[in-house]
């Protein structure tokens, strides 16, 4: 089945980076691009960028640009998400996706929880 | 950016009940590209619908999409327990956009 399994759980201080990992299996990873979506502590759904795992393309959302970076790994079928001069609200709960051909968002990683505390 | 507004923020509503749920759009939308989900407390969203009105693959037959422009609607036929949970619209021009959410739970 096709499946998305995260990293683990951070904790950074502020100013730090961290990248998350989003290893993919069931499907063929080059033939659809992935989209990295985070969820702060009883909030809502913020879309922060897509890659295309076929040629490494990306899109980011304006307000990440400059601070985030999405790549892949094909080899390993394993996307990668790097936010960089974490502030505490970039405490999260930050999804990947993989995003289908009518660009719906399925399925989803469990999703890897980031805080950013002193 | 299109701008996505749910309505209403919360539904209070009895297992057995019909559940619409709206969403509007700032611009118009592509049908093609609307989606709605679930989310339940701890877990990752799950795609209901594609395409305003296509169920994904395994989603029970009382959920439906409908609308299109800029006027889209999620319809829950009767409620189950398990349906008790949050639901997001989104849609897909030049990014992705959410709407904020509205959460449907047991009156």
């Amino acid at each position: 089945q096709v499946q998305l399994v995260q990293s683990g759980g951070e904790v950074k201080k502020p100013g730090a980076s961290v990248k998350v990992s989003c290893k993919a299996s069931g499907y063929t990873f080059t033939n659809y691009g992935i989209n990295w979506v985070r969820q702060a502590p009883g909030q809502g759904l913020e879309w922060m960028g897509w890659i295309s795992a076929f040629n490494g393309n990306t899109n980011y959302a304006q307000k990440l640009q400059g601070r985030v970076t999405m790549t892949t790994d094909t080899s390993t079928s394993t996307a990668y998400m790097e936010l960089r001069s974490l502030r505490s609200d970039d405490t999260a709960v930050y999804y990947c996706t993989r995003v289908s051909n009518d660009l719906a968002l399925d399925p989803w990683g469990q999703g890897t929880l980031v805080t950013v505390s002193s | 950016e299109i701008v996505l507004a749910q309505s209403p923020g919360t539904l209070s509503l009895s297992p057995g009940e019909r559940a619409t749920l709206s969403c509007r759009a700032s611009q118009t939308v592509s049908s093609s590209y609307l989606a709605w989900y679930q989310q339940k407390p701890g877990q990752a969203p799950r795609l209901l619908i594609y395409g305003a009105s296509s169920r994904a693959t395994g989603i029970p037959d009382r959920f439906s999409g409908s609308g299109s422009g800029t006027d889209f609607t999620l319809t829950i036929s009767r409620l189950e327990p398990e349906d008790f949970a949050v639901y997001y619209c989104q849609q897909y021009d030049t990014s992705w956009t959410f709407g904020q959410g509205t959460k449907v739970e047991i009156k």
